[in-house]
């Protein structure tokens, strides 16, 4: 039973505009939310983290809002670029376990 | 910065074949993992190690044992490979803040 749920499989968006990916989790004792991106035939690379104690995280483009009360998360970035063009995991832990429950993924493409 | 490689980036094997993928770290992180990464399934934790000589089981591990002699290494072996395992197996070491992947082997069993 997925923990994390990506339940858009893909996305596209043109260059210079918002792209905003979507996350849920049913696990309460989820305390640290990651993402990652991940080009073909590499690896996933960290991209940003919030912890359950604020809402709100940014990192130049890129900005990560968390909802407890809904169990939801979201990633926000702008403007969007091609080299943005990648699949992007939603990952969640309890920080007294190191162990991450990864979503399905969410395919981003960014059009010229 | 930090190094996680893996032997293989590409390996094809025959049904019934033991296969071994090795990965190593160079950040003198306790904490290793692996996963296998499949389409619409994301990420899924095969095994992990919090020290050497220490494993545990993660979401999937039939199939699969692991090795952990060093700090540094951390292999993952499929006794008896079969059609089923073809995926891409990533290897993660963890920092505290969060994990760190390699490349992916990707393996192909025929």
């Amino acid at each position: 039973d997925q923990q994390v749920k990506q339940n858009s499989p893909s996305l596209s968006v043109q260059e210079g505009r918002i792209s905003i990916l979507n996350c849920d989790y049913t696990n309460s004792m989820f305390d640290y939310f990651l993402w990652y991106k991940k080009y073909p035939a590499e690896g996933p690379t960290f991209l940003i983290s919030i912890s359950s104690i604020k809402d709100k995280n940014e990192d130049g483009r890129f900005t990560v809002f968390l909802n407890k009360s809904a169990k939801h998360l979201s990633l926000h970035i702008v403007p969007s670029q091609p080299g943005d063009s990648a699949v992007y995991f939603c990952a969640a832990s309890a920080r007294t376990d190191y162990k991450l429950s990864f979503g399905a993924g969410t395919t981003v493409t960014v059009r010229a | 910065d930090v190094k996680v490689t893996q032997s293989s980036r590409y390996l094809v094997k025959r049904t019934g074949e033991k296969v071994f993928l090795e990965c190593v770290q160079d950040m003198d992180h306790e904490n290793m993992f692996w996963y296998r990464q499949d389409p619409g399934l994301g990420l899924r934790l095969i095994y992990f190690s919090y020290d050497v000589k220490m494993k545990e089981k993660g979401d999937i591990p039939e199939g699969y044992s692991v090795s952990r002699e060093k700090k540094e290494r951390f292999s993952l072996i499929l006794e008896s490979a079969s059609t089923n395992q073809t995926s891409m197996y990533l290897c993660a070491s963890w920092n505290s803040e969060t994990q760190y992947f390699g490349p992916g082997t990707r393996l192909l069993v025929l």
